[in-house]
């Protein structure tokens, strides 16, 4: 099964407003990762947050981690046409004998219309 | 780097074919991960490795399914006997370390007629 499971599934936006999208996960973290993937294509990394952390930018991207809630969020400002495309959240557990293993959801595919 | 290389890019098969998937992960990464994406499940980990040893192959869906890593620079993946149901995009991806960025190939969609 799914460890982080994204909502919505499926998000239309027009240029210029905020996205924003959601990963809940189930068991203890040392780290949630957000990819993108353009249609066709492989998934590209777009930011890393550690479970001590709270909140992370890069560029336009503001990530948010709640380990209370096991839940992340993603926001995407000033969205443009080109973010379209799926986005995906990733953990990695905290320890054991799965460390390393890197776990997708189900994804938010994002439609941004010029 | 090149980045994780993948071959072949597209691979059409007849049922009942062996099928063997290629992966080149980037040079010094310790982690190699084979994933499948499909419409229906979404993006599934079949199994990955570190410093070429498998750890985790609980995601491989039956026995048809088989990896192997023989070196650090190449691992495969055999579908044997192949069926319509494989059909999928599979993916490899290589990190660094544990619980670090991914790299992604940019996969090989396999089609089984």
């Amino acid at each position: 099964s799914q460890q982080g499971e994204e909502d919505p599934q499926a998000l239309s936006i027009q240029e210029g407003e905020n996205a924003t999208m959601n990963c809940s996960y189930k068991t203890s973290i040392n780290n949630l990762q957000w990819y993108r993937q353009n249609s066709g294509r492989g998934l590209v990394h777009l930011i890393l947050i550690r479970s001590n952390e709270r909140e992370k930018h890069s560029g336009r991207l503001r990530v948010t981690l709640d380990t209370s809630k096991k839940s992340s969020s993603l926001l995407i400002t000033a969205s443009r046409a080109a973010d379209t495309a799926s986005y995906f959240c990733a953990t990695g557990p905290a320890g054991g004998t799965s460390y390393g293993k890197l776990t997708f959801g189900q994804g938010t595919i994002l439609t941004v219309h010029p | 780097d090149a980045g994780v290389i993948q071959s072949p890019r597209h691979e059409v098969t007849e049922m009942g074919q062996e099928v063997t998937l290629r992966c080149k992960p980037i040079s010094g990464h310790d982690y190699l991960f084979w994933y499948r994406q499909t419409m229906m499940r979404g993006l599934e980990l079949l199994i990955y490795f570190n410093n070429n040893v498998p750890i985790d192959d609980s995601g491989m869906p039956e026995d048809r399914f088989s990896a192997k890593m023989p070196n650090a620079s190449f691992s495969t993946l055999k579908i044997q006997p192949s069926e319509p149901r494989d059909s999928a995009v599979y993916f490899c991806a290589s990190t660094p370390g544990g619980n670090t960025e991914a790299f992604f190939g940019q996969g090989t969609r396999l089609t089984v007629v």
